[in-house]
Protein backbone atom coordinates (compact mmCIF):
# COMPACT_ATOMS: atom_id res chain seq x y z
CA UNK A 1 0.00 0.00 0.00
CA UNK A 2 0.88 3.22 -0.60
CA UNK A 3 -0.09 6.82 0.53
CA UNK A 4 -2.11 7.60 3.38
CA UNK A 5 -4.82 4.98 4.41
CA UNK A 6 -7.92 5.75 6.47
CA UNK A 7 -10.37 2.96 8.47
CA UNK A 8 -13.38 2.39 8.27
CA UNK A 9 -14.39 4.78 5.55
CA UNK A 10 -17.70 5.28 7.02
CA UNK A 11 -19.18 4.93 10.41
CA UNK A 12 -22.47 5.12 11.98
CA UNK A 13 -22.34 5.45 15.91
CA UNK A 14 -24.78 6.18 18.32
CA UNK A 15 -23.78 9.14 21.31
CA UNK A 16 -22.74 6.44 23.68
CA UNK A 17 -20.54 4.39 21.75
CA UNK A 18 -16.80 4.33 22.06
CA UNK A 19 -14.87 3.91 18.34
CA UNK A 20 -11.65 4.19 16.94
CA UNK A 21 -10.58 5.37 13.60
CA UNK A 22 -7.48 4.77 12.01
CA UNK A 23 -4.87 6.20 9.98
CA UNK A 24 -1.50 4.79 8.16
CA UNK A 25 0.66 6.87 6.23
CA UNK A 26 3.58 4.54 4.19
CA UNK A 27 5.42 7.72 3.10
CA UNK A 28 7.90 7.93 5.92
CA UNK A 29 6.86 11.48 6.89
CA UNK A 30 7.41 12.78 10.09
CA UNK A 31 4.15 14.65 11.02
CA UNK A 32 0.66 13.46 11.24
CA UNK A 33 -3.02 15.55 11.42
CA UNK A 34 -6.68 15.03 11.92
CA UNK A 35 -8.84 17.16 10.10
CA UNK A 36 -12.29 17.67 10.05
CA UNK A 37 -14.87 18.80 7.18
CA UNK A 38 -17.74 19.51 8.05
CA UNK A 39 -20.61 20.15 5.18
CA UNK A 40 -20.42 24.14 3.77
CA UNK A 41 -17.27 24.78 6.86
CA UNK A 42 -13.40 24.92 5.57
CA UNK A 43 -11.33 22.07 6.74
CA UNK A 44 -10.92 22.43 10.49
CA UNK A 45 -7.29 21.17 11.75
CA UNK A 46 -8.05 19.25 15.45
CA UNK A 47 -4.49 18.05 15.83
CA UNK A 48 -0.66 17.47 15.18
CA UNK A 49 1.43 15.25 15.65
CA UNK A 50 5.44 15.93 14.86
CA UNK A 51 7.76 12.52 15.76
CA UNK A 52 4.90 11.17 17.52
CA UNK A 53 4.62 14.36 19.77
CA UNK A 54 1.31 16.09 19.96
CA UNK A 55 2.14 19.99 19.26
CA UNK A 56 -0.99 21.42 18.52
CA UNK A 57 -4.69 20.80 19.91
CA UNK A 58 -6.92 23.69 18.26
CA UNK A 59 -9.05 23.15 21.23
CA UNK A 60 -10.65 19.94 20.32
CA UNK A 61 -13.24 18.34 23.05
CA UNK A 62 -12.29 15.88 24.96
CA UNK A 63 -14.61 13.46 23.40
CA UNK A 64 -12.19 13.01 20.84
CA UNK A 65 -8.51 11.71 21.78
CA UNK A 66 -5.69 11.14 19.69
CA UNK A 67 -3.21 8.83 19.76
CA UNK A 68 -0.17 8.69 17.50
CA UNK A 69 2.32 5.25 18.74
CA UNK A 70 4.96 5.63 15.99
CA UNK A 71 5.32 8.36 13.31
CA UNK A 72 3.01 5.94 10.87
CA UNK A 73 -0.17 5.33 12.97
CA UNK A 74 -2.53 7.62 13.73
CA UNK A 75 -5.88 7.06 15.86
CA UNK A 76 -8.44 9.27 16.77
CA UNK A 77 -10.41 8.03 19.75
CA UNK A 78 -14.25 8.67 19.68
CA UNK A 79 -16.48 9.07 22.57
CA UNK A 80 -19.83 10.17 23.64
CA UNK A 81 -19.88 12.42 20.58
CA UNK A 82 -22.76 15.00 19.65
CA UNK A 83 -24.85 14.59 16.34
CA UNK A 84 -23.04 17.81 15.38
CA UNK A 85 -19.85 16.37 15.19
CA UNK A 86 -20.93 14.06 11.93
CA UNK A 87 -18.54 15.35 9.18
CA UNK A 88 -15.49 13.81 7.20
CA UNK A 89 -12.53 13.06 9.22
CA UNK A 90 -9.59 13.29 7.41
CA UNK A 91 -5.95 12.39 7.76
CA UNK A 92 -2.91 14.16 6.47
CA UNK A 93 0.56 13.68 6.88
CA UNK A 94 3.38 15.72 5.92
CA UNK A 95 7.36 15.27 6.07
CA UNK A 96 7.91 18.10 8.01
CA UNK A 97 5.49 20.82 9.83
CA UNK A 98 8.05 23.05 10.23
CA UNK A 99 8.70 23.47 6.92
CA UNK A 100 5.64 24.06 4.52
CA UNK A 101 5.23 21.76 1.72
CA UNK A 102 2.54 19.56 0.26
CA UNK A 103 -0.24 17.45 3.03
CA UNK A 104 -0.89 14.32 1.66
CA UNK A 105 -4.45 13.28 2.64
CA UNK A 106 -6.12 9.98 3.26
CA UNK A 107 -9.41 9.44 1.75
CA UNK A 108 -11.44 10.16 4.98
CA UNK A 109 -13.54 8.24 7.51
CA UNK A 110 -17.37 9.53 6.99
CA UNK A 111 -18.52 9.75 10.56
CA UNK A 112 -21.99 9.72 11.16
CA UNK A 113 -23.88 10.22 14.81
CA UNK A 114 -27.24 9.06 15.42
CA UNK B 1 -12.75 34.84 11.98
CA UNK B 2 -11.93 32.84 8.61
CA UNK B 3 -8.05 33.71 7.26
CA UNK B 4 -8.46 31.98 4.39
CA UNK B 5 -11.68 32.71 1.69
CA UNK B 6 -12.97 31.38 -1.38
CA UNK B 7 -15.94 33.83 -1.69
CA UNK B 8 -17.00 32.05 -4.87
CA UNK B 9 -18.74 28.56 -3.65
CA UNK B 10 -18.96 27.34 -7.26
CA UNK B 11 -17.89 28.16 -10.91
CA UNK B 12 -19.13 27.06 -14.17
CA UNK B 13 -16.39 26.73 -17.41
CA UNK B 14 -16.67 25.88 -20.78
CA UNK B 15 -14.32 23.03 -21.75
CA UNK B 16 -10.80 24.41 -23.43
CA UNK B 17 -11.01 27.68 -21.72
CA UNK B 18 -10.10 29.24 -18.90
CA UNK B 19 -10.86 28.64 -15.34
CA UNK B 20 -9.90 31.37 -12.54
CA UNK B 21 -10.39 30.41 -8.87
CA UNK B 22 -9.65 33.04 -6.12
CA UNK B 23 -8.71 33.23 -2.58
CA UNK B 24 -8.08 35.79 -0.46
CA UNK B 25 -6.23 35.92 3.22
CA UNK B 26 -6.06 38.03 6.17
CA UNK B 27 -2.98 36.78 8.23
CA UNK B 28 0.34 38.80 6.81
CA UNK B 29 2.18 36.03 8.37
CA UNK B 30 1.14 33.20 5.48
CA UNK B 31 4.54 32.97 3.83
CA UNK B 32 3.63 29.61 2.16
CA UNK B 33 0.27 29.00 -0.21
CA UNK B 34 -1.10 25.58 -1.55
CA UNK B 35 -3.97 24.86 -4.17
CA UNK B 36 -5.60 21.65 -3.63
CA UNK B 37 -8.40 19.31 -5.47
CA UNK B 38 -11.21 17.20 -4.15
CA UNK B 39 -13.09 14.89 -5.49
CA UNK B 40 -16.19 13.06 -3.67
CA UNK B 41 -15.70 10.52 -1.62
CA UNK B 42 -11.67 11.05 -2.07
CA UNK B 43 -9.42 12.91 0.15
CA UNK B 44 -8.19 16.33 -1.23
CA UNK B 45 -4.76 16.01 -3.37
CA UNK B 46 -2.31 18.16 -3.82
CA UNK B 47 -2.10 20.86 -6.84
CA UNK B 48 0.54 23.21 -6.69
CA UNK B 49 2.00 25.34 -4.38
CA UNK B 50 3.73 28.92 -4.09
CA UNK B 51 5.80 30.33 -1.79
CA UNK B 52 5.45 34.41 -0.77
CA UNK B 53 9.28 34.88 -2.54
CA UNK B 54 7.35 34.34 -5.61
CA UNK B 55 4.51 35.84 -7.52
CA UNK B 56 3.95 33.13 -10.15
CA UNK B 57 4.45 29.53 -10.39
CA UNK B 58 3.13 27.62 -13.18
CA UNK B 59 2.81 23.67 -13.72
CA UNK B 60 1.21 22.38 -16.83
CA UNK B 61 -2.21 23.93 -16.81
CA UNK B 62 -1.97 25.13 -13.84
CA UNK B 63 -0.54 28.45 -13.09
CA UNK B 64 -0.87 30.02 -9.39
CA UNK B 65 -0.50 33.91 -8.89
CA UNK B 66 0.05 35.97 -5.63
CA UNK B 67 -0.18 39.21 -5.30
CA UNK B 68 0.93 39.91 -1.57
CA UNK B 69 -0.02 43.15 -1.32
CA UNK B 70 -3.77 42.49 -1.89
CA UNK B 71 -3.14 39.38 0.21
CA UNK B 72 -4.93 37.60 -2.77
CA UNK B 73 -3.79 34.47 -4.99
CA UNK B 74 -5.53 32.74 -7.51
CA UNK B 75 -5.66 29.84 -9.34
CA UNK B 76 -5.85 30.16 -13.63
CA UNK B 77 -6.54 26.24 -15.46
CA UNK B 78 -5.72 26.57 -19.40
CA UNK B 79 -7.26 24.86 -20.97
CA UNK B 80 -10.23 23.96 -19.23
CA UNK B 81 -11.05 20.12 -19.19
CA UNK B 82 -14.28 18.09 -18.02
CA UNK B 83 -12.23 16.07 -16.04
CA UNK B 84 -11.22 19.03 -13.92
CA UNK B 85 -14.09 19.43 -12.46
CA UNK B 86 -13.95 19.49 -8.98
CA UNK B 87 -13.85 21.39 -5.37
CA UNK B 88 -10.55 23.36 -5.05
CA UNK B 89 -9.21 24.52 -2.14
CA UNK B 90 -6.39 27.14 -0.98
CA UNK B 91 -4.73 26.42 2.14
CA UNK B 92 -2.33 29.26 3.74
CA UNK B 93 0.93 28.56 6.04
CA UNK B 94 3.19 30.61 8.20
CA UNK B 95 7.08 29.32 8.48
CA UNK B 96 7.52 27.54 11.49
CA UNK B 97 4.02 27.06 12.42
CA UNK B 98 2.17 23.93 12.16
CA UNK B 99 -0.86 25.06 10.78
CA UNK B 100 -2.44 24.71 7.11
CA UNK B 101 -5.76 27.02 7.00
CA UNK B 102 -7.72 25.88 4.10
CA UNK B 103 -10.32 27.91 2.63
CA UNK B 104 -14.20 26.96 2.60
CA UNK B 105 -13.85 25.65 -1.03
CA UNK B 106 -15.09 26.46 -4.91
CA UNK B 107 -17.10 23.84 -6.65
CA UNK B 108 -15.65 23.96 -10.42
CA UNK B 109 -17.54 22.90 -13.05
CA UNK B 110 -16.12 22.06 -16.79
CA UNK B 111 -18.80 21.78 -19.39
CA UNK B 112 -18.35 19.71 -22.02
Amino acid sequence: ETGVTQTPRHLVMGMTNKKSLKCEQHLGHNAMYWYKQSAKKPLELMFVYNFKEQTENNSVPSRFSPECPNSSHLFLHLHTLQPEDSALYLCASSQDPRVPGELFFGEGSRLTVL
Amino acid sequence: DQQVKQNSPSLSVQEGRISILNCDYTNSMFDYFLWYKKYPAEGPTFLISISSIKDKNEDGRFTVFLNKSAKHLSLHIVPSQPGDSAVYFCAASALGTYKYIFGTGTRLKVLA
